[in-house]
């Protein structure tokens, strides 16, 4: 899961086995959550969101979770390969007026051969 | 698309001076932010606009200002850096509803001696 502080949690999987990231969000009125890749040295790059609406959104090898009761969200990577080795971050959407994104601290993937 | 670039992408200043860091976005967004990435902690908001010719603060904006330019660029200011100012600078672009995805440019990696 993702904790504040100077060191990344840290996720080590086997190639081929699925992973699951795991985030708590803060605010009951977001409405809107992105799970965000950030390869090192690169800005981080749009994985897959959901609406508060929903519980479940699946993608092309990934699915993100949302348990609003928990305020908590997960990301799953089927067959985990080592391009998938990356920090992730999940972002919650505080609506309203303002419409900001607020990130969690990561989560260090890394995928062993 | 070029989609959000940036520059530089690297800069070392020495305490006091002042430098500009240069965005642009050329998918037609209407908002634009800018966010600070401090090792083992997530993203944090600068300075965001939600449309051209407006400005508002973010989490951490003491030390920088901001120039919405026109719509596609959004410049980040630091007037008299400060050692505290090291960090990865991110800008990033949405076309302003709420569940629209953020685009992430590259990234400036700043040092401040």
């Amino acid at each position: 899961g993702e904790s504040v502080g100077l060191h990344l949690p840290t996720l080590s999987v086997q190639e081929g086995d699925n992973s699951i990231i795991n985030c708590a969000y803060s605010n009951s009125a977001s409405d809107y959550f992105i799970w965000y890749k950030q390869e090192s040295g690169k800005g981080p790059q749009f994985i897959i969101d959901i609406r508060s609406n929903m519980d479940k959104r699946q993608g092309q090898r990934v699915t993100v979770l949302l348990n609003k009761t928990v305020k908590h969200l997960s990301l799953q990577i089927a067959a985990t390969q080592p391009g998938d080795s990356a920090v992730y971050f999940c972002a919650e959407n505080i609506g309203g007026a303002t419409n900001k994104l607020i990130f969690g601290t990561g989560t260090l993937l890394a995928v062993q051969p | 698309n070029a989609g959000v670039t940036q520059t530089p992408k690297f800069q070392v200043l020495k305490t006091g001076q002042s430098m500009t860091l240069q965005c642009a976005q050329d998918m037609n967004h209407n908002s634009m932010y800018w966010y600070r990435q401090d090792p083992g902690m997530g993203l944090r908001l600068i300075y965001y606009s939600a449309s051209e010719g407006t400005t508002d603060k973010g989490e951490v904006p003491n030390g920088y200002n901001v120039s919405r330019l026109n719509k596609r660029e959004f410049s980040l200011r630091l007037e008299s850096a400060a050692p505290s100012q090291t960090s990865v600078y991110f800008c990033a672009s949405r076309t302003g509803g709420p569940t629209d995805t953020q685009y992430f440019g590259p990234g400036t990696r700043l040092t401040v001696l």
